[in-house]
């Protein structure tokens, strides 16, 4: 079946630590995205990557880091830097062919501080 | 700065009931209004609107966009339990028509 998969389901983080979230996709699409879901809040954009070995800063880029080496991969970390990483991250992805705007969304990563 | 304010933020109803969620926008260049259900994790799709005043239709679901007042309006009649989840709006625009998302619509229909 065609997807994007997330894991781990929930990931806790030491002080200090750095974590990194997982997202794989088989869709063969070219872009894909990080969101952050914060309990009453809307999804707020992390990073977004519309080709392989390129990404963009979101609204809120810092704190984490990216990278794209592959096209169905798109793996987010979590760095010490960011000092309130508790929240619901989702990864998405589209295709340019037709509505770049239509997202398919992962399953999710809690993440929370120990 | 580019906006999507949904309301309500919650709403309770019974089974049987109408509901109607709103979203209205600010978006320099825009582009397209998407809604998406929520219920457990992943935000699934509902409805993707370019055109003012064209309802589209999906089961119990209806939506309409009005470009002229900057809203959208997402209908679901004859409710169920099953539609209970957060209803998400989305607004594209700018530059690279980037996703602005509202704070969602938690909906309960209790039965």
């Amino acid at each position: 079946d065609g997807g994007i998969t997330q894991s781990p389901k929930y990931l806790f983080r030491k002080e200090g630590q750095n974590v990194t979230l997982s997202c794989e996709q088989n869709l063969n699409h070219d872009a894909m995205y990080w969101y952050r879901q914060d309990p009453g809040q809307g999804l707020r954009l992390i990073y977004y990557s519309q080709i392989v070995n390129d990404f963009q800063k979101g609204d809120i880029a810092e704190g984490y880091s990216v990278s794209r080496e592959k096209k169905e991969s798109f793996p987010l970390t979590v760095t010490s830097a960011q000092k309130n990483p508790t929240a619901f991250y989702l990864c998405a992805s589209s295709s340019p062919k037709g509505s770049n705007e239509k997202l398919f969304f992962g399953s999710g990563t809690q993440l929370s501080v120990l | 700065e580019d906006k999507v304010v949904q309301s309500p933020l919650s709403l309770v109803v019974h089974e049987g009931d109408t509901v109607t969620l709103n979203c209205s926008y600010e978006v320099t260049n825009f582009r397209s209004l998407l809604w998406y259900k929520q219920e457990k994790k992943a935000p699934t799709f509902l409805f993707m609107l370019t055109s003012s005043g064209i309802e589209k239709k999906s089961g119990r679901l209806s939506s309409i966009l009005d470009k002229k007042e900057l809203f959208s309006i997402l209908n679901i009649t004859a409710t169920q339990t099953g539609d209970s989840a957060i209803y998400l709006c989305a607004a594209s625009g700018g530059s690279n028509y980037k996703l602005t998302f509202g704070k969602g619509t938690l909906l309960t229909v209790n039965p």
